[in-house]
């Protein structure tokens, strides 16, 4: 069963760091391009980040642009999301995805981890 | 990046048709075909309903289907069913390499 599972998420102080991680299982994790989605509390969903499989070409959107790191461990089916300068509003549940570069499609989503930015 | 642009909610009877709208622009819906959707029930993660604007994954019904035009993608779901109710999400490749969502739709089964 493909699987994602992230973990890391909590409570941090405005302009404080964290690191997020997603654990990768039932596929070949080298073989796939990997993202982060976030969803804010009542709020839709955003597109943070994606890592393609050498860890070549890594995007961001614009709002977590020279504040969030996205790397990957191949050996080890993880991502990661380092991120630094937390604001107020990056308060949000994280989720892993991943992507299809020939489809261009989230799948599957992993249970998302909460991550509360707040003094 | 702006989000693409869906109706706040839409709503039917048990049975009816409702499509849900997505616009955006030449740099992500209109210039490529990779516009995905996404269903997401209360409390749980999203889930891939359509991909390549029009194709379903193995185990989605049939009743929901997507098409486009222009800078414009729908989702209609035919013959709505209770178990339909949820927030629904369309996404799209842009030309920056990045992604981009929609501002979600609630679908209410009346």
């Amino acid at each position: 069963e493909v699987q994602l599972v992230e973990s890391g998420g909590g409570l941090v102080k405005p302009g404080g760091s964290l690191r997020l991680s997603c654990a990768a299982s039932g596929f070949i994790f080298s073989d796939y391009r990997m993202d982060w989605v976030r969803q804010a509390p009542g709020k839709g969903l955003e597109w943070v980040s994606s890592i393609d499989r050498p860890s070549t070409y890594i995007y961001y959107a614009d709002s977590v642009k020279g504040r969030f790191t996205t790397s990957r461990d191949n050996a080890q089916n993880s991502l990661f999301l380092h991120m630094n300068s937390l604001r107020v509003e990056d308060t949000a549940v994280y989720y892993c995805v991943r992507e299809s570069f020939l489809y261009n499609w989230f799948d599957p989503w992993g249970q998302g981890v909460l991550v509360t930015v707040s003094s | 990046q702006s989000a693409l642009t869906q109706p706040p909610s839409v709503s039917g009877s048990p049975g009816q048709s409702v499509t849900i709208s997505c616009t955006g622009t030449s740099n992500d819906v209109g210039g490529y075909n990779r516009v995905c959707w996404y269903q997401q029930s209360p409390g749980t993660a999203p889930k891939l309903l359509i991909y390549e604007v029009t194709n379903r994954p193995s185990g989605v019904p049939d009743r929901f289907s997507g098409s486009t035009s222009g800078n414009t993608a729908s989702l209609t779901i035919s013959g709505l069913q209770a178990e339909d109710e949820a927030d629904y999400y369309c996404s799209s490749h842009t030309s920056r390499g990045t992604y981009v969502f929609g501002t979600g739709t609630k679908v209410t089964v009346l």
